[in-house]
């Protein structure tokens, strides 16, 4: 099975700041990893697929880059509905697997 | 709208058996693999099965396989996970999501339902 780690596990930031949460994959997946924001008691949201397409609806504030093994999302200006947990996920291989989150508090 | 309602949640003991149902509508089911995907209380997100668009082609995660069967009906926009032998570890709430694969693009899963809790407790 792939393995997904994000880092950091969470971060406190400010409205207005960059934040940028990373992804690696225990092996390579090409471009198949899509991002996901989650609010308390409320189902992920998709953000982001093929590593750096935004889904429809979503502000170009989010933007993913990477390839291979290395991914990362970028919200440019932290706004006070941004702060929840982000997941990232692989969809190159079965069994697809899930970052265990980055939890986004605000400072 | 694009709309995925999960039912059919709910308490069931060890070793009992629950059907869950995600209602899809406001878009061409038949045109999209679906997925369900469990969050245990407090914790992150598991992939639970996936099944393309017409049936053909089912995956599950080692944790459910032999246990859960996933299925679809495109003719009534539903898709369904029978689950079977349920342990206290499959106690999470569980959402149903589309996917869609056109002309080699893979778009992940893009909507997805509210979820239905499933409790395993005696």
């Amino acid at each position: 099975d792939i393995q997904m780690t994000q880092s950091p596990s969470s971060l406190s930031a400010s409205v207005g700041d960059r934040v940028t949460i990373t992804c690696r994959a225990s092996q390579g997946i090409s471009n198949y990893l899509a991002w996901f924001q989650q609010k308390p008691g409320k189902a992920p949201k998709s953000l982001i697929y093929a590593a750096s397409s935004l889904q429809s609806g979503v502000p170009s504030k989010f933007s993913g880059s990477g390839s291979g093994t290395d991914f990362t999302l970028t919200i440019s200006s932290l706004q006070p509905e941004d702060f929840a947990t982000y997941y990232c996920q692989q969809y190159n291989s079965y069994p697809w697997t899930f970052g265990q989150g980055t939890k986004v508090e605000i400072k | 709208q694009v709309q995925l309602v999960e039912s059919g949640g709910g308490l069931v003991k060890p070793g009992g058996s629950l059907r869950l149902s995600c209602a899809a509508s406001g878009f061409t089911f038949s045109d999209y693999y679906m997925s369900w995907i469990r969050q245990a209380p407090g914790k992150g997100l598991e992939w639970v099965s996936y099944i393309s668009s017409s049936g053909s082609t089912i995956y599950y995660a080692d944790s459910v396989k032999g246990r859960f069967t996933i299925s679809r009906d495109n003719a009534k926009n539903s898709l369904y996970l029978q689950m079977n032998s349920l342990r206290a570890e499959d106690t999470a709430v569980y959402y149903c999501a589309r996917g869609l694969l056109w002309f080699g693009v893979d778009y992940g899963m893009d909507v997805w339902g509210q979820g239905t809790t499933v409790t395993v407790s005696s």
